[in-house]
């Protein structure tokens, strides 16, 4: 059974302050990861891909990836009310694995 | 171009009551995926395509079917609904494997 746990929420961050959110994922087979936005009622969005070691810098988000230590993060620097939403990390091996998300609020 | 898109957007049943929900892409993907997103859940893969009349099953594929006839098609067929079976579902697609997958808006199902 492929596993993608996130830390759980909800994450709540000021407005202008960096909201960090974590991804460990169980099968070392997986190659490319995925960062999606997700919007109450709405469907998800991709917002980072991430497929080697490092980060991964995409304006305001970085997505960093450690195949060692099987952890993905995704920063979201200079918060702001819009990124309220719930976020959620995706590992793929041969299908794509999703873990159940983490729901952010920028308070202003 | 629309992308995908899914329809109903809203379904009540009644159990053992069937239904297809329809899903159709417009930019030649060949890779085709049903997820069920429950409350406070990730997404859970049902069944997927890889092309015209090829499809196989994901993790959660009980009660459920589907079929690939075009590239641009791929419905899913609730057959005898039970209440398990209320859940939000996305259909997706992806050019190939591994790559971005886009979402559709969602069909939100209540079987009562």
């Amino acid at each position: 059974q492929k596993e993608v746990e996130q830390n759980s929420g909800p994450l709540s961050v000021p407005e202008g302050a960096i909201a960090s959110l974590n991804c460990t994922y169980s099968d070392r087979g997986s190659q490319s990861f995925f960062w999606y936005r997700q919007y109450s009622g709405k469907s998800p969005e991709l917002i980072m891909s991430i497929y080697s070691n490092g980060d991964k810098e995409d304006g305001r988000f970085t997505a960093q990836l450690n195949k060692a230590s099987q952890y993905v993060s995704l920063l979201i620097r200079d918060s702001q009310p819009s990124d309220s939403a719930t976020y959620l990390c995706a590992a793929y091996d041969y299908k794509l694995s999703f873990g159940a998300g983490t729901t952010v609020t920028v308070r202003a | 171009n629309a992308g995908v898109t899914q329809t109903p957007k809203f379904r009540i049943l009644k159990i053992g009551q069937s239904m297809t929900l329809q899903c159709t892409q417009d930019m030649n993907h060949n890779y085709m995926y049903w997820y069920r997103q429950d409350p406070g859940m990730g997404l859970k893969l049902i069944y997927y395509s890889v092309g015209a009349g090829i499809t196989d099953k994901g993790e959660v594929p009980n009660g459920y079917n589907v079929s690939r006839s075009t590239t641009e098609d791929f419905p899913l067929r609730l057959e005898l609904a039970a209440p398990s079976q209320t859940s939000v579902y996305f259909c997706a697609s992806s050019y190939s494997q591994g790559d971005e997958q886009f979402f559709g808006p969602g069909t939100r199902l209540t079987v009562l």
